[in-house]
């Protein structure tokens, strides 16, 4: 499965959008982009996936590059529960595995 | 709607001790994970099933963990004997199998064994 990088942390003021980047720069052609969400002392949250395509749900949206090479999830109006560590998945068609990374901490400023 | 139940929510025993963990998968999703999450080594899928039948257990950690599945509506991860580095929060996740569904993931159970 192709490897993802993010970065670590990110703090985005209240009200504000937050952009949170991936690089998934080996990602084939048969492999979608996943995108959790997990808030303290809970589950992960699924938000979004997409293959080539830009995706947008209730939650957010995502932008995948042409060349498919990299992301970003959009969170268009960021309030303090949005505060959580951010999962980029990239994940086989067919292949029900999820492999979590470390994902990036985004931190809501009031 | 339910989403997936586990429990129970927290869990304090003695090493030594088994260690039964439950989940009750989404109505109609036919496939069922089991992660375990530590601060050293993240969250990390260590079996799951697919209509009832387990189909990948590679990363169950060693054979004092097993995990069952006997209907569409319940699953146990059971841990015999344990021991203190099993202490994690474990969760459990479902999915329906049709069209890359995403998987939903229960509020965890936390395990701490002393």
């Amino acid at each position: 499965d192709a490897k993802t990088t993010q970065p670590p942390s990110m703090d985005c003021a209240e009200g504000r959008a937050a952009n949170l980047p991936c690089n998934h720069s080996t990602i084939s052609g048969n492999e979608y982009v996943y995108w959790y969400r997990q808030i303290h002392s809970q589950g992960p949250q699924y938000i979004i996936h997409g293959l080539k395509n830009n995706e947008t749900n209730e939650m957010a949206s995502l932008i995948i590059t042409e060349d498919r090479k990299s992301s970003t999830l959009i969170l268009p109006h960021a309030t303090l529960r949005d505060t959580a560590v951010y999962y980029c998945i990239v994940r086989p068609r067919g292949n029900e595995k999820l492999t979590f990374g470390t994902g990036t901490r985004l931190t809501i400023i009031p | 709607d339910a989403g997936v139940i586990q429990s129970p929510r927290h869990e304090v025993t003695e090493m030594g001790q088994e260690v039964t963990l439950r989940c009750k998968p989404i109505s109609g999703h036919n496939s069922l994970f089991w992660y375990r999450q530590t601060m050293m080594r993240g969250l990390e899928l260590l079996i799951y099933f697919n209509n009832n039948v387990p189909i990948d257990d590679s990363g169950m950690p060693e054979d004092r963990f097993s995990a069952k599945m006997p209907n569409a509506s319940f699953s146990t991860l059971k841990i015999q004997p344990s021991e203190p580095r099993d202490s994690a929060v474990y969760f459990c996740a479902s999915s329906a199998t049709e069209g890359n569904q995403p998987q939903h993931f229960g509020d965890g159970t936390r395990l701490s064994i002393l």
